[in-house]
């Protein structure tokens, strides 16, 4: 079955630095895609970055890269320069299930929650 | 923004009575997924739905039920609501395609007395 593991629990980090959130995966399919989604106090989930298993190259958006190790099952977010309104929870998700005919689904980790400090 | 609209915000019910939750999807977008989030989780997949019919289901019971109507929008359904509903749920939408990323509304919170 599909997994999702985040370990860390929580994380902090100081202002204006990098960090970097771990998530590893269990899959058998050799197609997948990895997101990875942000959700302050206010419940919204924001997406922020996306992996396909595919793709050659770590996908990045703006200050959000993605560390993707394939052989590892690893997918780390890492957010450099650091701001206030980085604090929130990070959940990293898996889709399962084809991506034609609409149906898919996401798996969700138990997600680490970001404490940026001034 | 997402333009994923969900209604209502808070809605505080007792057990054992029924509820609705309502989602606008995304301008264009055909697939409604509905997930569930206890607190301190991550969001758990209920159903989802494309072009007006539901395309797969997680492990839940038959009373949650949903709808997808031809603009897109989608239901929520729940019956005999159990104290372990309460929950944020989730609504995203999709257009299908390499990412599929899904993106989601801002959730109900649901508390059930």
């Amino acid at each position: 079955a599909q997994k999702i593991t985040q370990t860390q629990p929580g994380m902090f980090v100081q202002e204006k630095e990098a960090v970097t959130l771990d998530c590893t995966y269990d899959t058998s399919d050799p197609s997948y895609g990895l997101f990875w989604y942000k959700q302050p106090s206010s419940g919204e989930m924001i997406f922020l970055i996306y992996q396909g298993s595919y793709d050659q190259q770590n996908a990045t958006e703006g200050r959000y890269s993605l560390n993707f190790q394939k052989a590892r099952k690893s997918a780390n977010l890492v957010i450099s320069a650091s701001q206030l309104g980085d604090s929130a929870m990070y959940f990293c998700a898996m889709r399962e299930g084809r991506v034609s005919g609409g149906y898919n689904k996401l798996i969700f980790g138990a997600g680490t929650r970001l404490a940026v400090h001034p | 923004e997402t333009g994923v609209t969900q209604s209502p915000t808070h809605l505080i019910k007792t057990r054992g009575q029924q509820v609705t939750l309502r989602c606008s999807s995304q301008s264009g977008h055909n697939t409604v997924s509905w997930y569930q989030q206890a607190l301190g989780q991550g969001p758990q997949f209920i159903f989802q739905y494309y072009r007006e019919e539901e395309n797969g289901r997680g492990n839940f019971p038959p009373r949650f039920s949903g709808l997808q109507f031809p603009n897109y929008s989608s239901e929520l359904n729940v019956n005999a609501l159990e104290l372990d509903d309460s929950a944020l749920y989730l609504c995203a939408s999709s257009l299908g395609g390499v990412t599929d990323t899904q993106y989601f509304g801002p959730g109900t919170r649901l508390t059930v007395l």
